[in-house]
């Protein structure tokens, strides 16, 4: 079936401006997470969704980050004030989310590339 | 806290060479390990995992063994292909709900 999927594939924005990113998750997936990667860098955790709500969010850096889910399938990653340090690829990934988290194997969409110039 | 530290690269290898890509990590508990890769222009894939100590993950020829005592998840490749050129990211699962990825190890096979 198809895997994750996540729009627009690239962003360029500028400095100030407001951005939302879309995540497509594998159908039947209830965990929903957004991680971020700089250039050179592993991805770093964001935020994870079990169904509807966001059940940590501890790794947004700051309140102009925020995402949705509210039908518990797509989510939307929204950067306010965009600055050039938020520069990076967002990756969206889903995961079953039955039985014992840890053990769950999150798939990996393509990710969007944003640049804030 | 938790983290993985993974052995810097690049790793530059001639074809049918043997692979060792060096992970360690530090976490409370019992995580989960996994390797993913990062083939150029793609997304992260996952490449192969253990969920406890001593289980062998294996996938396309790659290795890794969840050693505890040493708290290492070493990756090993018998003999590599020009196709395995690609990123691959070490990362532990512990019990919450978020990976924690290394740095990533890039990896150049030449013929």
């Amino acid at each position: 079936g198809a895997g994750v999927s996540q729009t627009p594939s690239n962003k360029v924005t500028e400095k100030g401006k407001y951005v939302e990113l879309r995540c497509d998750p594998i159908s039947g997936h209830t965990a929903l997470y957004w991680y971020r990667q700089s250039l050179g860098q592993g991805p770093e955790f964001l935020i994870y969704f079990q169904g509807t709500g966001a059940a940590d969010d501890s790794g947004l850096p700051n309140d102009r980050f925020f995402a949705v889910r509210p039908e518990g399938s797509v989510s939307t990653l929204k950067i306010q004030r965009t600055e050039r340090g938020d520069s990076a690829v967002y990756l969206c990934a889903s995961s079953l989310g039955a039985g014992l988290a840890h053990t769950d194997t999150q798939y990996f969409g393509p990710g969007t590339r944003l640049t804030v110039l | 806290g938790n983290s993985v530290t993974q052995m810097e690269g690049p790793v530059t290898l001639s074809e049918e060479a043997f692979l060792t890509i060096n992970c360690t990590y530090t976490a409370t508990g019992y995580p989960s390990l996994f390797w993913y890769v990062q083939y150029p222009g793609e997304g992260l894939q996952l490449l192969l995992k253990a969920t406890k100590a001593d289980d062998k993950g294996s996938n396309k020829g790659f290795e890794a063994t969840y050693r505890k005592e040493t708290t290492s998840f070493h990756l090993e490749k018998g003999s590599v292909q020009v196709s395995d050129s690609a990123v691959y990211f070490c990362a532990l699962f512990p019990r919450g709900n978020k990976l924690v990825f290394g740095a990533g190890t890039i990896l150049r096979v030449k013929s």
